[in-house]
């Protein structure tokens, strides 16, 4: 079994300032772990994505997140937040092996202030 | 390059009602999953087809069902409509069957009203 959690409904930052938004996960196999963001009637799109090899995943849009195995975390971080990062954005995981189901944390809203 | 399309884009039906939603995915692309999001939760994965024939399945009771056609596009059926299907219905189109390592592109979603 696997499950997602994202600390936080809603985060709210200064434009400028950092974003940090958490993810912690639970798996019974090694997992691989997705980030994605949702912009206002629209679709997911992957912001990163970390399968193996190094744990410190750069993405789109200035993005990135560390997986960190031993505080089964995977945080998304930007050290600069624009106005245009706005959205929906949700933490994912798919077991490595196996059943290829995703599971996706309940969202995080990203308000970001001028 | 079509990205991922999704028709209709809202749809209001009543209990008991059946309903079919549609997606046309990215040119290119062979497999194709439906995710059911209610308001304010992520998606939740209901099915996943691969080259016309389901391949995974989620927690959803068998009054969902999907097809896939030849060209790769494929419909979302949901029959005896409850209020709790109420939600965006999102499609995302991937090559290759093993879809989650790699990308899937979504759709905007089809939003269903179930009064």
């Amino acid at each position: 079994a696997q499950s997602v959690t994202q600390l936080g409904s809603h985060v709210s930052v200064s434009e400028g300032a950092l974003v940090l938004l958490r993810c912690n996960y639970s798996s019974s196999v090694p997992p691989y772990l997705f980030w994605y963001v949702q912009y206002p009637n629209q679709g997911l799109q992957l912001l990163l994505k970390y399968t193996t090899g190094a744990t410190l995943v750069k993405g789109i849009n200035g993005f990135e997140a560390e997986f960190k195995k031993s505080e089964t975390s995977f945080h998304l971080t930007k050290p600069s937040a624009h106005m245009s990062d706005a959205a929906e954005y949700f933490c994912a995981v798919t077991p490595s092996g196996g059943s290829y189901i995703p599971t996706f944390g309940r969202g995080t809203s990203l308000i970001v202030h001028p | 390059e079509t990205g991922v399309t999704q028709s209709p884009t809202h749809l209001i039906k009543t209990r008991g009602q059946q309903v079919t939603l549609r997606c046309s995915s990215q040119s290119g692309h062979n497999t194709v999953s439906w995710y059911q999001q209610a308001l304010g939760q992520g998606p939740q994965f209901i099915f996943q087809y691969y080259r016309e024939e389901e391949n995974g399945r989620g927690n959803f009771p068998p009054r969902f069902s999907g097809l896939q056609f030849p060209n790769y596009s494929s419909e979302l059926n949901v029959n005896a409509l409850e209020l709790d299907d109420s939600a965006l219905y999102l499609c995302a189109s991937s090559l290759g069957q093993v879809t989650l390592q790699g990308e899937q592109f979504f759709g905007p979603g089809t939003r269903l009203t179930v009064l």
